[in-house]
Formats: C-alpha cells, sequence, structure tokens
C-alpha cells in the first residue's frame, strides 16, 4: 500500500528565508508525486508534479522539488519565503499504473512565515 | 473556463438525517473524485467516477454513496448522519482520470453534524 509522510507538522520561518517542507513516501511500483496548498477556506491548488523524467521539478510560485528514489522523498524547497506563502501544504502520490486518481495524502505542513 | 464548483458552500443537519452534496466537474472533464477532510484524518479519498461508473472507492462505510450523470456533474450522499461525519468534503475533476493527470479541486462544502 502507498503511504506519505510529511515530517513537521507545522514550519515556521522568517520573510526571506529558505523554505523546506519534507516528504517522503512509500510505493511499490513507480510513483506519481504531487504537492498542493490549500489557503484558509479554499480547495486546494497544485503547485508541482513529478511522474517522469528531470527529477528536479519546478513549479508555480517559485517552489521546486526533488524527486530521490534512494532516499523515497520529494521535499519542497523555495529559496526565499514570501508572507503569501503562508498556507498549509500537503504531498500527495497515486500510483503510476493504476486506473483512477485517486490520491493519498499526507497529514500536512502549516507553513508560517513572520515579518 | 470555469473552475470546479461545489454546492452547497456550508451545511448544518443533525445526526440520523442524510445529506446530498453536488459537484460540477471543469467543462470536458470526464473524472471526478471526492475527498473528506477533518483535522484528525486529514485528506481522505471516498470514491472516484468516470463516464458515470464508480471506478475506484476508499475505505469508508456504505452510508457514503455517489453517483455521476451523463454531464459529468456528480452528487454524493451521506445516510444516517453521524458527528464524525463533520467535515470539509472536496470534489476534485480530471480530464482523462490518469493517475498522472492534475486534479482540479473546487472549494468544499463545509457539512456540520449536530
Amino acid at each position: 500500500a502507498q503511504s506519505v509522510t510529511q515530517l513537521g507538522s507545522h514550519v515556521s520561518v522568517s520573510e526571506g528565508a529558505l523554505v523546506l517542507l519534507r516528504c517522503n513516501y512509500s510505493s511499490s511500483v513507480p510513483p506519481y508525486l504531487f504537492w498542493y496548498v490549500q489557503y484558509p477556506n479554499q480547495g486546494l491548488q497544485l503547485l508541482l508534479k513529478y511522474t517522469t523524467g528531470a527529477t528536479l521539478v519546478k513549479g508555480i510560485n517559485g517552489f521546486e522539488a526533488e524527486f530521490k528514489k534512494s532516499e523515497t522523498s520529494f521535499h519542497l524547497t523555495k529559496p526565499s519565503a514570501h508572507m503569501s506563502d503562508a498556507a498549509e501544504y500537503f504531498c500527495a502520490v497515486t500510483q503510476a499504473n493504476q486506473a483512477g486518481t485517486a490520491l493519498i495524502f499526507g497529514k500536512g505542513t502549516t507553513l508560517s512565515v513572520s515579518s | 473556463k470555469a473552475g470546479v464548483t461545489q454546492t452547497p458552500r456550508y451545511l448544518i443537519k443533525t445526526r440520523g438525517q442524510q445529506v446530498t452534496l453536488s459537484c460540477s466537474p471543469i467543462s470536458g472533464h470526464r473524472s471526478v473524485s471526492w475527498y473528506q477532510q477533518t483535522p484528525g484524518q486529514g485528506l481522505q479519498f471516498l470514491f472516484e467516477y468516470f463516464s458515470e461508473t464508480q471506478r475506484n472507492k476508499g475505505n469508508f462505510p456504505g452510508r457514503f454513496s455517489g453517483r455521476q450523470f451523463s454531464n459529468s456533474r456528480s452528487e454524493m450522499n451521506v445516510s444516517t448522519l453521524e458527528l464524525g461525519d463533520s467535515a470539509l468534503y472536496l470534489c476534485a475533476s480530471s480530464f482523462s482520470g490518469r493517475g498522472v493527470d492534475e486534479q482540479f479541486f473546487g472549494p468544499g462544502t463545509r457539512l456540520t453534524v449536530l
């Protein structure tokens, strides 16, 4: 069975500091990996995804993530945090060969950004 | 293109009642998935419909059901509501329903069971 673990339910950074949100996955087949962001009272918005090919994936709003198969990780980073990045972030996995789109989510990490 | 819409946005029900939530996917999308979001359990997959057929189902009791219409709009129903059913219910649509596809999420329906 697939699973996702997000280390740290809450991360606090200063504006302009590096953002690092950790995600480890478990999958017996090649995974598709996603990072979503959720702002208060809103649905989820896709930041980036990894399917195949280049392991460093660039997304929206300056975020990027690197797929490391040997470490079963897909950590999300941003070089310089903005106040507007404060939100909840979810890592998710789905099976590459599965019909359908059942995303398995991590528990989420709340990012706080202080001035 | 209009995004995924969900109605109603907020609902208050009492234990034992039933509720129906509605989701309109992005035009042209044929796959609709439903998720439950709670503080304790996080985001959990309920089920997915593609071309009016349930293709995938999560680990929820039979009180949770859904359907999809020929225009891809979907409804989910929860019967005999329990306090633990209080949650944000999110609907997501994708074009072909393949695992690699991006899912576009609606704003959710906030259900409160008293």
